[in-house]
């Protein structure tokens, strides 16, 4: 089955310092990325939508020039997280939908900023 | 309201016992509709999509009432590694294959 690969799997940064997030199709193409985010005990809640070549979309709220998010290749999509804050720390997931095999997880990224 | 609600939970029961719980969604043009697991600190796993007609996999049941906007799962002879957060997604449609998630229902299977 299609499988993406989402590191690091955890990470902490001092506050003020930037964190990028990446998120590998293995065996497919994934020519869309979806970015959650989930804070604890609350719902996944879609961040964004990364397309290959053009401009990501952003959910409304969700600033694009803290959150950047390159979809340079067809198994490449990076987020960014840019001057974290603790208010930041969260677990940060990624997404990627094919015809045969539907929605495929990333394992997800726990971000702590300190 | 939420575009999907569900009751949080948690869910106690013991090894056995059926369980269901249920999920509601906002959106009436909604496309499709899914269960997923999630445990603790991991990523959702896909359980089942869910069927207009209803359908069945194994312990797993569940339900879609289009008119009620109503999604149920029914898990039967529940097992310990059911304990799990489960999460009711819907595709809401208008194009580009986004999931709306609910918040999760906390499932504890004790012994």
């Amino acid at each position: 089955g299609a499988v993406v690969s989402q590191h690091p799997s955890r990470v902490i940064c001092k506050s003020g310092t930037s964190v990028k997030i990446e998120c590998r199709s293995l065996d497919f193409q994934a020519t869309t990325m979806f970015w959650y985010r989930q804070f604890p005990k609350k719902s996944l809640m879609l961040m964004a939508t990364s397309n290959e070549g053009s401009k990501a979309t952003y959910e409304q709220g969700v600033e694009k020039d803290k959150f950047l998010i390159n979809h340079a290749s067809l198994t490449l999509s990076t987020l960014t997280v840019t001057s974290a804050h603790p208010e930041d720390s969260s677990f940060y997931i990624c997404s990627a939908r094919t015809d045969t095999y539907g929605y495929t997880f990333g394992s997800g990224t726990r971000l702590t900023v300190v | 309201r939420k575009e999907v609600e569900q009751d949080p939970g948690p869910f106690n029961v013991p090894e056995g016992a059926t369980v269901a719980f249920n999920c509601t969604y906002s959106n009436s043009a909604s496309q499709s509709f899914f269960w997923y697991r999630q445990d603790c600190r991991k990523e959702p796993k896909l359980l089942m999509s869910v069927y207009s007609s209803g359908n069945e996999d194994g312990r797993f049941t569940a339900q879609l009432n289009r008119a009620s906007q109503y999604i149920s799962q029914l898990i039967r002879d529940s097992k310990l590694s059911d304990s799990a957060t489960y999460l009711c997604v819907v595709n809401p449609g208008g194009g580009g294959n986004k999931l709306v998630f609910g918040a999760g229902t906390i499932l504890r299977v004790k012994s």
